[in-house]
């Protein structure tokens, strides 16, 4: 069974400060990974999608990596800013079963000016 | 703009009711899905459709019904069965249900009493 787990739950940095946050898999047989942004009451918004080829992914200040071999992925931020601040939830897709999708439970970020 | 719209935002239902949940696209996706998101927890699948007239229990089916008579609508329906409705639903869709990225909805927030 596929479990997601994101390391830490929480975390709060000042404002400029380069941050990493982690997602572990425990079944390596992925067809991608897709990192997500969600504020307060909002919808998720995709940040980055790594198909499961694929090493890593750049959107401006953000990278995502992923090691399926080691069933993780990090989602780097660079010069972190207050606008930041939000949850940010990673996701598995299945390459079997249905393509189902796991999530894990967030990280939430509070970037302090 | 093309995006994925869900209505209303905030609903409240006292128990016993049944209550449909709207869920619109219109970036011709082929896929779509509902979540349900409790406090602390990740999102959890209720339902997907791959295609019109088709769709598949999820992992927490229990109390909900989906119908897919339209490319563009997947709306979802809360039964009375459902033993603990509150929660924040979202809907999402994607091209197709394997290599590519799923878009989300803004949510819609029940509170049953």
């Amino acid at each position: 069974k596929q479990e997601v787990t994101q390391i830490p739950a929480a975390l709060s940095v000042p404002e400029g400060e380069n941050l990493v946050l982690n997602c572990s898999f425990t079944d390596s047989a992925i067809y991608n990974l897709q990192w997500f942004r969600q504020d307060p009451g909002k919808g998720l918004t995709s940040l980055l999608l790594i198909q499961s080829s694929q090493r890593e992914q750049t959107s401006g200040r953000l990278n995502a990596s992923l090691d399926k071999s080691s069933g993780r992925s990090t989602l780097y931020i660079a010069a972190s800013q207050p606008g930041d601040s939000a949850t940010y939830l990673c996701a598995v897709r299945r390459n079997t079963g249905g393509f189902k999708t796991i999530f894990g439970a967030g990280t939430r970020l509070f970037v302090k000016a | 703009d093309g995006g994925i719209t869900q209505s209303p935002k905030y609903l409240f239902r006292k128990e016993g009711q049944n209550v449909t949940l709207s869920c619109e696209q219109n970036l011709n996706h082929d896929a779509m899905y509902w979540y349900r998101q409790d406090p602390g927890q990740g999102l959890r699948l209720i339902y997907y459709s791959q295609i019109v007239n088709d769709f598949q229990k999820g992992d927490i089916a229990e109390g909900y019904s989906v119908s897919r008579e339209k490319k563009e609508s997947f709306p979802l329906t809360v039964t009375s069965a459902q033993k603990n409705p509150t929660a924040f639903y979202l809907c999402a869709s994607s091209r197709d249900r394997g290599r590519y990225e799923q878009y989300f909805g803004p949510g819609t927030r029940l509170t049953v009493t």
